[in-house]
């Protein structure tokens, strides 16, 4: 069974860091896309970013520069380096199992709330 | 960038009624369109990917249709469980970028 457990969120200042890990079973985690998808309070879902299984990343076009998305396959675990954080950043950061041949996500985690506020 | 446009905003139907959910797109996504529930408090569940192909585990009351730019997700006979929000969603190709819907709540009336 496939699990995925987010981890790292919490209270952090505008202007500030946050490192968000996800760590991931029951899959040959090497062999799959892997994404981070976000929701702000009472908001809908919003793509952030994905990275392949050799690495090869994209960014949604708004959050370019900020975030860094990467992976270590030796300890099935994906990554979300945020840095100038920004109110807007806050919501619910999701990391999502891609489908392999369609355009999907079919397994996620249960989330991480990321918090930005002085 | 493509977008995905959600209707209604709200359906509001009573349990064993049909639901029928549109999502329209900005330009053509052939058939990468994916449809989740969510429901409050949890993680989005994927139940169609590629326009009409139903997920692991997802009843067949669910169906998915289109192609193009015009889609529809169908519950053919609601129960009580599937009052929630549904999101769709699509993939470019190249470059590999998602984009969901703004999401319809299905409450029940």
């Amino acid at each position: 069974e496939v699990h995925l457990l987010e981890s790292g969120g919490g209270l952090v200042q505008p202007g500030g860091s946050l490192r968000l890990s996800c760590a991931a079973s029951g899959f040959t985690f090497s062999n799959y896309a892997m994404s981070w998808v976000r929701q702000a309070p009472g908001k809908g879902l919003e793509w952030v970013s994905v990275i392949g299984g050799s690495g090869t990343t994209y960014y949604a076009d708004s959050l370019k520069g900020r975030f860094t998305i990467s992976r270590d396959n030796s300890k099935n675990t994906l990554y979300l380096q945020m840095n100038s954080l920004r109110a807007e950043d806050t919501a619910v950061y999701y990391c999502a199992k891609a489908n392999p041949t369609a355009g999907g996500f079919d397994s996620w985690g249960q989330g991480t709330l990321v918090t930005v506020s002085s | 960038e493509i977008v995905l446009t959600q209707s209604p905003a709200t359906l509001s139907l009573s349990p064993g009624e049909r639901a029928t959910l549109s999502c329209r797109a900005s330009q053509s996504v052939s058939s990468n369109l994916a449809w989740y529930q969510q429901k409050p408090g949890q993680a989005p569940r994927l139940l169609i990917y590629d326009a009409s192909n139903r997920a692991t585990g997802i009843p067949a009351r669910f169906s998915g249709s289109g192609s193009g730019a015009d889609f529809t997700l169908t519950i053919s006979s609601l129960e009580p469980e599937d009052f929630a929000v549904y999101y769709c969603q699509q993939r470019s190709n190249w470059p590999p970028e998602y984009t969901f819907g703004q999401g319809t709540k299905l409450e029940i009336k």
